[in-house]
């Protein structure tokens, strides 16, 4: 099974922070990675898929990188409403998810 | 618009059985491949089950293997998860979701989510 993990477990950062989000797999995934963001309540949201490609709608603020085992979730600019948990993806060979990362806005 | 809607969520005793459904509506639901995932308290996102838009073949994560059957009908755009077995571990929010196309095969479209608690 392939592992992801995630770093940090919780964030706290300020209305426009650049905040970045880290996610390392236990084996090479190619650049099969996405990421969702989860509000209390609320059922994940997509935001970018094949590790860097913006999913429609999703503001141009976020950004995605990283192949193999390392990958980056980026938020420019962050904003009010980008307060949730967010979580990486691997489906290269089944499907796993990373524990999440809280994100707090100071 | 594009929506899922689960159903059939609700208290259940261990070793007893649950079906859940989920309601397709503004896609064609044929096209695509489904997903259950599901959520426990105060916990990350586990994957459960797939299966492909054909309902030809499905796949299982090994926490639910051999008591859980993922299973669509095309002809009601409806997905559906029959839960056999069920454990105190498997209390959790049940989500479906699309297996996107332009996506790459990712999660694209989530359900609300049905919540399950298995108690005696």
């Amino acid at each position: 099974d392939i592992q992801m993990t995630q770093s940090p477990s919780t964030l706290s950062a300020s209305v426009g922070d650049r905040v970045t989000i880290t996610c390392r797999a236990s084996q090479s995934i190619n650049d099969w990675v996405a990421w969702y963001q989860q509000k209390p309540g609320k059922a994940p949201k997509l935001l970018i898929y094949k590790a860097s490609t913006l999913e429609s709608g999703v503001p141009s603020r976020f950004g995605g990188s990283g192949s193999g085992t390392q990958f980056t979730l980026t938020i420019s600019s962050l904003q009010p409403d980008d307060f949730g948990t967010y979580y990486c993806q691997q489906y290269n060979s089944y499907y796993s998810f990373g524990q999440g990362t809280k994100l707090e806005i100071k | 618009q594009v929506q899922l809607v689960e159903t059939g969520g609700g208290v259940v005793q261990p070793g007893r059985s649950l079906r859940l459904s989920c309601a397709a509506s503004g896609f064609t639901f044929s096209r695509h491949g489904m997903h259950w995932v599901r959520q426990a308290p105060g916990k990350g996102l586990e994957w459960v089950a797939v299966i492909w838009y054909d309902g030809n073949n499905e796949d299982y994560a090994d926490s639910v293997k051999g008591r859980f059957s993922i299973s669509r009908d095309n002809s009601k755009n409806t997905l559906y998860l029959q839960m056999n077995s069920l454990r105190a571990e498997d209390t959790a929010v049940y989500y479906c979701a699309r297996k996107g196309l332009r996506s790459f095969d990712a999660f694209d479209i989530w359900g609300q989510g049905t919540r399950v608690t298995v108690s005696s």
